[in-house]
């Protein structure tokens, strides 16, 4: 079975500053897709980023983009020019790719809450 | 982008009495559904899968008994927590996909508390 690992359950960052958030896996299939999803109080869960695994470019969406090491299984995740509304909950997202994708869920990591300091 | 809603939002219910959570697909279809439950500071934890037509699956420790679920269309999958007690307030989240798609789309979740 698939496990995503985030080994920091807390971050901060400076307003306008750059952050980094860590994300492992570990899965013994090749093809497969990443997330990262970020939950602000309100609990919405909001796509901020995907990876496909075949895909050896980084995934880059205006001031976030992915550090994807698929060989050291590692994908993480660049916060440039923080903004106080960057604070929330972001956690870690593995889809296999096998069957049928649309049969199965997500496998979260255990989220990183990060602040944002003004 | 694909939008899914959950009704209500927030329900205070009394120990004993069942609650049933509606998840809908708003502008595609989704034969799969998921139905999650997260406790305050904690990450998403899969319950079931809810397969349009057929039984749901129950992840390892979820009572099938105590959380029905029902899909009957490709747009409307619930949830009942049937007898509610105290410790199943929590707040609860589906998800799906347009099928074929491996995107997945959340709903804003239900917060349940029963008193």
């Amino acid at each position: 079975a698939q496990t995503v690992t985030q080994s920091q359950p807390e971050m901060s960052v400076q307003e306008a500053e750059t952050v980094t958030l860590s994300c492992t896996y570990d899965t013994s299939e090749s093809d497969y897709y990443l997330f990262w999803y970020k939950q602000p109080p309100s609990r919405q869960m909001i796509l901020v980023i995907r990876q496909e695994a075949y895909k050896q470019q980084n995934a880059t969406e205006n001031r976030f983009s992915v550090n994807f090491q698929k060989a050291a299984k590692s994908f993480s995740l660049k916060i440039s020019d923080s903004q106080l509304g960057d604070a929330a909950m972001y956690f870690c997202a593995y889809r296999t790719t096998i069957q049928d994708s649309g049969n199965t869920p997500l496998v979260f990591g255990k989220g990183t809450r990060l602040s944002v300091i003004a | 982008g694909a939008v899914v809603s959950q009704h209500p939002s927030w329900v205070i219910c009394k120990s004993g009495t069942s609650v049933k959570i509606e998840c809908r697909s708003l502008d595609f279809q989704a034969t799969t559904m998921f139905w999650y439950r997260q406790f305050p500071k904690q990450s998403l934890m899969l319950m079931a899968t809810s397969n349009e037509g057929s039984k749901a699956t129950y992840e390892q420790g979820v009572e099938k008994d105590k959380f029905l679920i029902n899909h009957a269309s490709l747009t409307l999958s619930t949830l009942t927590v049937t007898s509610a007690h105290p410790e199943d307030s929590s707040f609860y989240i589906c998800s799906a996909s347009p099928d074929g798609s491996y995107e997945q789309y959340f709903g804003p979740g239900t917060r349940l508390t029963v008193t």
